[in-house]
Formats: structure tokens, sequence, C-alpha cells
């Protein structure tokens, strides 16, 4: 139980195109997921806060216009990188919290998403 | 969440126990540590919690001091697919429903090496 899957899970895009990256808890609800991006060799920053119909919250320095996060279902978060650029290539990743355990705070992450800008 | 401070990198002989520590010195008192993998190129993967208490299961120990300022994960018998970077977080468990407060804060986490 308690899986994430991410789609897709690579992609390569050309500069000034818009890329969308879907997380979904496969087997429980999530009512709040998390997104986090990793550069090479760098730990995980965490980007934003996924709430189901609400808007997100994002993390100092990350661009809101740029990541645009939609949360539509208890299911399924998605994150598109709006006229993506070589700097945004990078691991994006993303966890959810069970909703039926969230005052436990148990986090479940995706598989990663591999993004390359050319 | 209280910072933690680990070793940046670590090696360990195949089939024998790893032991990684953490320092969590301001951690609070309804502070959980948390344990996570991440395999190089995948999300991290959970591994174990605790409050004060020893932690056992499946995949690690977790041994915490009794001031609960330091903690040490133990893989009891390391293996080549144990290589990985090791992260030791520590955050409140108890949340507001819909709330971002206890989300995971990773630091740069220990670079454990099996080797054979």
């Amino acid at each position: 139980g308690a899986v994430v899957s991410q789609h897709p899970s690579r992609v390569i895009c050309k500069s000034g195109t818009s890329v969308k990256i879907e997380c979904r808890s496969l087997d429980f609800q999530a009512t709040t997921m998390f997104w986090y991006r990793q550069f090479p060799k760098k730990s995980l920053m965490l980007m934003a806060t996924s709430n189901e119909g609400s808007k997100a919250t994002y993390e100092q320095g990350v661009e809101k216009d740029k990541f645009l996060i939609n949360h539509a279902s208890l299911t399924l978060s998605t994150l598109t990188v709006t006229s993506a650029h070589p700097e945004d290539s990078s691991f994006y990743i993303c966890s959810a919290r069970d909703s039926d355990r969230e005052t436990y705070n148990e986090q479940f992450f995706g598989p990663g998403t591999r993004l390359t800008v050319l | 969440d209280a910072k933690t401070t680990q070793p940046t990198s670590m090696d360990c002989a195949e089939g024998r126990a790893a032991n990684l520590p953490c320092n969590h010195s301001t951690i609070s008192g309804n502070e959980y540590v948390y344990w996570y993998r991440q395999i190089h190129s995948q999300g991290p993967q959970y591994i174990i919690h605790g409050l004060k208490n020893n932690e056992t299961n499946e995949m690690a120990s977790l041994i915490i001091t009794e001031d609960r300022k330091s903690s040490t994960l133990i893989l009891p018998h390391a293996t080549l697919r144990d290589t990985a970077v090791y992260y030791c977080i520590v955050r409140v468990a108890l949340v507001l429903r819909g709330g971002s407060q206890g989300n995971l804060i990773f630091g740069k986490g220990t670079k454990l090496s099996v080797k054979p």
C-alpha cells in the first residue's frame, strides 16, 4: 500500500515550452501533496505544498506563475513548468500525505520525474 | 523544525553493520526523528521513525539517546543495495488537517557506500 506514481518519469523539451508532471496517490487519498526539486548532487528542496481544492503554498523564491500547481482531486496533483528554460532542468519529486492518517504526518514519495530542457 | 547534523559520507563493508549518526540538539518535545534514504535517481524511501524509545523494523533499528539530542540508525547487515544517501529529519508528527507544517526539510544527508 501507500504507492505514489509520477508521470512522466523522464521528459525532454525545448526551451520555451511548458511541461506538465502528474503525481498520483494510487491506493490512498491525499488532501496534501508536496513538490520538491533536486539538482545534481544536491539535496531535495521543497517548492510548494499542494492542498486539494485550494491554492498551493509556495516556498520563498519559487515563482508561482512559473510553476503552476493544480490539486483538483484527492488522488492527483499536477505541476506545470511554464516557458521552461535550461536552468529548470532538474529532478522533480512529489510526496503525498495520507488523508486518513493526516494527523500522523506520514508522507509517501513518488519515483521522481527527470526534466531536461534543451 | 529542528536542524540536524550528519557526517557527509561513510563507508561500510558488505555484511557488516552500518551505524549512521545524527545530531539534533535543538529537538523539541513534540518532534520525532525520521530517517529516509534516497538511492540514486529515485524518490526518497521511508526507513523508520521514533520519539524517544528505540525502534526496530524489518529495515533498520533506531537508537535515540535519553536526552534525545542525537540518534543512530543501524543497518544490521549492510548490502550493496543499501548504498544511498541517508537523511535524518526532525519534525512534528501531528499536524492540522491540510496544513503544511511538519513538511519534510531535507539536509545534505550522509552518503553511505557499502563496499564488497
